[in-house]
């Protein structure tokens, strides 16, 4: 049974389009995580919450944005997205932030036109 | 900050061999390591955790060896088969802070 669920599985958008990606949860996780990961690369975190509590890295870009409305729901915006924007965009959850696994999702392959 | 390595791009194994991927990391106040495996197409699957008071853990067929003093990492798969071929990242983190990845080694099986 999936537990953390990503749509779509493939996302194709024009450059400059914005573009939402969505992910939701089963497991009543506390923290919601977006990585970018590029081809043979390392996740890369961008950002997460901590229930309502926002989290960003230092070095994500402002053309990501992020919304969770609620504990199972948690939203990826690419305001205006560029070239270097296409990548695989994983969602991963975790019961809380310290010393906890990351459950991840199949992630959304993201193209851009 | 903390980095973190893995030693080979690529490790290649028989089926039924034992295989070994080893992991380095740079902060000593790294307090919980992590092994994924990641197959094509999808996302990052837990393997096994180990936190820092501990220097050895074991799962099914896999086994985590902690060394704190060179700060190394490795994880150990018996038997290894066909559908353990993937892409296998190391992750630390110190309590509170982001988890780290490391680059990721691709563990190839032929039978």
């Amino acid at each position: 049974d999936a537990m953390v669920i990503q749509n779509p599985r493939y996302q194709v958008t024009q450059f400059g389009k914005p573009v939402t990606l969505s992910c939701s949860q089963t497991l009543n996780h506390n923290v919601m995580y977006w990585y970018q990961q590029k081809s043979s690369q390392a996740p890369k975190l961008l950002f997460h919450y901590y229930d309502k509590d926002f989290n960003n890295e230092a070095d994500t870009p402002d053309n990501f944005q992020s919304r969770r409305p609620n504990t199972s729901f948690c939203f990826l915006d690419i305001r205006s997205p560029g070239l270097g924007d296409a990548a695989m965009y994983l969602c991963a959850t975790s019961r809380d932030d310290t010393n906890q696994p990351q459950h991840f999702g199949d992630g959304t392959r993201l193209s851009i036109l | 900050g903390e980095s973190v390595g893995l030693h080979l791009p690529t490790l290649s194994v028989q089926e039924g061999d034992n295989s070994i991927i080893n992991c380095a990391y740079s902060n000593s106040a790294s307090d919980y390591f992590i092994w994924y495996k990641q197959e094509s197409g999808k996302g990052p699957q837990f393997i096994i955790d180990i936190r820092s008071n501990m220097d050895k853990r074991q799962g099914q067929r896999v086994t985590v060896l902690l060394n704190k003093t060179v700060k190394h990492l490795s994880l150990q798969i018996a038997a290894t088969q066909p559908g353990d071929s993937a892409v296998y990242f190391c992750a630390a983190n110190q309590a509170g802070t982001a988890l780290i990845f490391g680059k990721g080694t691709t563990l190839s099986v032929s039978s």
